[in-house]
């Protein structure tokens, strides 16, 4: 069956332009999930949807972060003004259950600022 | 404040041998911890879990060992094949939280 899918697979961008990445989780998964993996870095949560409950937006770094999960399903991630420290590998992961089991990942995007 | 700590950012380890993985974490609340390995351009896949009401969990050449007096768990993996050279991701439930990996690099 199908896995996670996102899109753009790259995207280089100028700084102060705006972005957006997208998201297809496995279907009938009710959660999902966006980490972004910086040079280095480990993963780093940014935002998680479940169900048609109010999204834990505890991790967005800045409110230049924006996302959105239309339909339950398919998820979009928004960057406003990109900056150069964006610059990372944005991962999309969905989930059939709340915490405590496994997620699917995405490939991920990789996101470069200039 | 990481609540998930994987302290060795490397490890490399010879064919054949086994690998140990070693994970920390702070928060007592965790109920469920997970494994995930990474390989470049891809992203991370799922490995092997635990809950916190057991001490061990195997599966083929990976075994997840925890220690919840301690708040430490280990992965192992024996005999290390040259395929497992991977990052590895330590994972805590319920707020998922991740450490920031291992780089396990088995060496021919």
């Amino acid at each position: 069956g199908a896995g996670v899918s996102q899109s753009p697979s790259n995207k280089v961008t100028e700084k102060g332009k705006d972005v957006e990445l997208r998201c297809d989780p496995i279907s009938g998964h009710t959660a999902l999930y966006w980490y972004r993996q910086s040079l280095g870095q480990g993963l780093e949560f940014l935002i998680y949807f479940q169900g048609n409950s109010a999204p834990d937006k505890s991790g967005l770094p800045s409110d230049r972060f924006s996302a959105e999960r239309t339909g339950g399903s398919v998820s979009t991630l928004t960057i406003q003004r990109t900056q150069q420290e964006d610059s990372a590998v944005y991962l999309c992961a969905s989930s059939p259950q709340t915490s405590g089991y496994e997620q699917y990942f995405g490939p991920g995007t990789r996101l470069t600022v200039t | 404040d990481q609540q998930v700590k994987q302290n060795s950012p490397s490890l490399s380890v010879q064919e054949g041998r086994i690998s140990i993985l070693n994970c920390d974490y702070t928060n007592s609340m965790f109920d469920y911890f997970l494994w995930y390995k990474k390989y470049p351009a891809e992203g991370p896949t799922f490995l092997i879990s635990i809950s916190s009401i057991k001490d061990k969990n195997e599966d083929g050449r990976f075994t997840v060992f925890l220690n919840k007096s301690a708040k430490h768990l280990s992965l192992h993996i024996v005999p290390s094949q040259p395929g497992d050279s991977a990052v590895y991701f330590c994972a805590a439930s319920p707020e998922i939280i991740f450490g920031k990996g291992t780089r396990l690099h088995i060496l021919p």
